[in-house]
């Protein structure tokens, strides 16, 4: 059984530039949520996805967008990249009821 | 606002000792508690899911333990082995504000030969 897969695993960008990753949940789940872990912290919360609509969200600017699809999959898009925004993004899948969380392995995005 | 703390921030042992990593939340309208384990870069692996009515879950040498009136989990780690070397994270979601996940900081554990 596939748990969560992340595409890609790493990424180079330049500021300004735009970023879209990936993520396909574990099977079974319909609930994606997207984290962004900076170096030595906890992950933080960016939003959540379910039945294709934005259902909560971090704090967060509007240069991070999401989309879900018919299939559960989900897209985490980021505009206007900040050197900040480098950092490890996490995809996390879940039933809506939360029995638990199934992770992804990370995207690293490095901003330069 | 649910914040979470983990103490100690880093813990280093040696080899074949038990060991106890603490976690204590806010706000204690939690529907579980999820323990997960983080190599270096690498994603979250999930240790342990203990539900608010459980006290405890165990699996293998982890046992985790939740008294969800003092806002406190432990991971309890029995004859620690240099590949439990990893950071320890502890998740709470809440009650009644969807199911985001909160973390702690973790525990950056390194068991020694």
């Amino acid at each position: 059984d596939a748990g969560v897969t992340q595409s890609p695993t790493h990424l180079i960008k330049t500021r300004g530039q735009q970023v879209t990753l990936r993520c396909s949940p574990k099977s079974g789940h319909d609930t994606v949520s997207w984290y962004q872990q900076a170096l030595g912290q906890g992950p933080q919360f960016i939003f959540q996805y379910y039945e294709e609509e934005e259902r909560q969200r971090g704090n967060f600017p509007d240069r991070f967008s999401g989309h879900q699809f018919p299939n559960y999959s989900s897209e985490l898009n980021v505009n206007a990249l900040l050197l900040g925004d480098s950092a490890l993004y996490l995809c996390a899948s879940s039933p809506i009821i939360p029995y638990g969380y199934t992770f992804g392995s990370g995207t690293r995005l490095t901003v330069v | 606002k649910q914040e979470v703390t983990q103490i100690p921030a880093a813990l280093s042992v040696p080899e074949g000792e038990n060991l106890v990593l603490n976690c204590s939340f806010t706000d204690s309208a939690i529907y579980n508690l999820q323990w997960f384990r983080q190599d270096p870069g690498k994603g979250l692996t999930s240790l342990l899911l203990i539900q608010s009515s459980q006290r405890e879950q165990t699996s293998g040498r982890l046992n985790a333990s939740l008294d969800k009136s003092s806002g406190r989990s432990t991971l309890y780690i029995a004859a620690s082995q240099p590949g439990d070397s990893a950071t320890y994270l502890c998740a709470v979601p809440l009650t009644g504000g969807g199911n985001k996940l909160t973390f702690g900081t973790g525990t950056q554990l390194k068991v020694e030969l």
